[in-house]
């Protein structure tokens, strides 16, 4: 069975950085085709992908937020992390770590299962 | 604003069928079949229902389905159940730059 759980501040303060980090159980990081997402959700709005990483250490970003995220893995420990910086109110949401599943032939894009989700709020 | 574009509600009664549709680009929806969909429902994360257009992960009832026709990709659940109550978002693989896009969400009531 696969389980993730994010943790993290539940409060930060306007331009500070955030580190997030999502500790998971039954795969591992290092196995080829694995990999894990980070995605987030302001309060009463959309889902919001941020980034990915693979097993080989690939790592993919959203477009509109790469020059702020960094994510990183720590295979040893079954640990994703991913730092965000320079917060700012906007930011405010839930985040999620969710794995990528259901692959074909190593391939996908679709997130399964999720985290619970951690709500960090930025506001001085 | 969302890179895929969805209805914010739709609605039907138990029993009936519903439709929701996702819009994208020929960079998105129309040019790959990775193509998910996600269900929510309130205070809960996000659980994958349809991947690859139209494939159902297991523990999923086949009354959800997925089809895609050129830009816009739908999930059609039958037999509406009062617990299919939810929103649900598609997500699309939109290629090595951009790469992951969700929509903005529809919420279904069960009327």
């Amino acid at each position: 069975q696969i389980t993730l759980k994010e943790s993290g501040p539940m409060l930060v303060k306007p331009t500070q950085t955030l580190t997030l980090t999502c500790t998971f159980s039954g795969f591992s990081l290092s196995t080829s085709g694995v990999g894990v997402g980070w995605i987030r959700q302001p309060p009463g709005k959309a889902l919001e992908w941020l980034a990915l990483i693979y097993w080989d250490d690939d790592k993919h970003y959203s477009p509109s937020l790469k020059s702020r995220l960094t994510i990183t893995k720590d295979t040893s420990k079954n640990q994703v992390v991913l730092t965000m910086t320079n917060m700012d109110p906007v930011d405010t949401a839930t985040y999620y770590c969710a794995h990528l599943g259901y692959c074909t032939n190593g391939v996908c894009y679709q997130f399964d299962p999720w985290g619970q989700g951690t709500l960090v709020t930025v506001s001085s | 604003q969302s890179a895929l574009t969805q209805p914010p509600s739709a609605s039907g009664s138990p029993g009936q069928s519903v439709t929701i549709s996702c819009t994208g680009t020929s960079s998105d929806v129309g040019g790959y079949n990775y193509v998910s969909w996600y269900q929510q429902h309130p205070g809960k994360a996000p659980k994958l229902m349809i991947y690859e257009v139209s494939k159902r992960p297991s523990g999923v009832p086949d009354r959800f389905s997925g089809s895609k026709s050129g830009n816009t990709a739908s999930l059609t659940v039958s037999g509406l159940q009062a617990e299919d109550e939810a929103d649900y978002y598609c997500s699309s693989y939109a290629g090595g730059n951009i790469y992951v896009v969700f929509g903005g969400g529809t919420k279904l009531t069960v009327l």
